[in-house]
């Protein structure tokens, strides 16, 4: 059974880069794509990005200015980077696996509460 | 803003049933059977109900059922349960000639 545990710095200042980091265990890294999504206090959820395997990335319209995602096959991890936070990047932000076929997430990390403030 | 809408609160009492809608457009919804929904238990991160707008993955419980029209999907939750009271959201393909997801803005499911 896959699951995801993630970490990263949670308190950011304006300007910053947001650096989180997602690590999977018990199944192959090569059988999913690996995604990372954002849940601002109190709102809905946002999709944010994903990445294959072999590294090839793909990006909300949103944020691709500022978002970068990769992978390390040789640690089971991915990570997400996001340049230039503001208070409005303040959020829960989750990985999980992406099935890229039918669209949908099946497993979910435990979330990173990420805030923005000066 | 989210792209898909769903009602912002729904409620039921226990034992009776209730429908979430999700609506989009023709190039979302419409266009694709990739519609999926999620409960989100509070503090907790969203676990997938339903794929492919009907399935349920293994050890959700048949209470749970999706189903789609046109442009609007929609999630029934039979039997209603206590611990049913969660946010649920819906999911789609962001639509044609483009890649990614776009989410509803959630339905908070009140169990009364």
């Amino acid at each position: 059974q896959v699951q995801l545990q993630q970490w990263g710095a949670g308190l950011l200042k304006p300007s910053e880069t947001l650096s989180l980091t997602c690590t999977v265990y018990g199944g192959s890294f090569k059988n999913y794509y690996w995604s990372w999504l954002r849940q601002p206090p109190g709102k809905g959820l946002d999709w944010i990005g994903d990445v294959t395997h072999r590294g090839r990335a793909n990006y909300n319209p949103s944020l691709q200015s500022r978002v970068a995602i990769s992978v390390d096959p040789s640690k089971n991890q991915f990570s997400l980077k996001l340049q230039s936070v503001t208070a409005a990047d303040t959020a829960v932000y989750y990985c999980a696996t992406f099935d890229n076929i039918n669209y949908y997430f099946d497993l979910w990390g435990q979330g990173t509460l990420v805030t923005v403030s000066s | 803003q989210s792209v898909l809408t769903q009602p912002p609160s729904a409620s039921g009492s226990p034992g009776q049933s209730v429908t979430i809608s999700c609506t989009g457009l023709s190039f979302d919804v419409g266009a694709y059977d990739y519609v999926s929904w999620y409960q989100q238990l509070p503090g907790k991160a969203p676990k997938l109900l339903i794929y492919d707008v009907t399935k349920r993955p293994s050890g959700v419980p048949d209470r749970f059922s999706g189903s789609k029209s046109d442009n609007t999907a929609s999630l029934t939750v039979s039997g209603l349960h206590y611990d049913d009271e969660a946010d649920y959201y819906c999911a789609s393909h962001r639509g044609v000639n483009t890649f990614g997801v776009i989410f509803g803005g959630g339905t908070k499911l009140t169990v009364l």
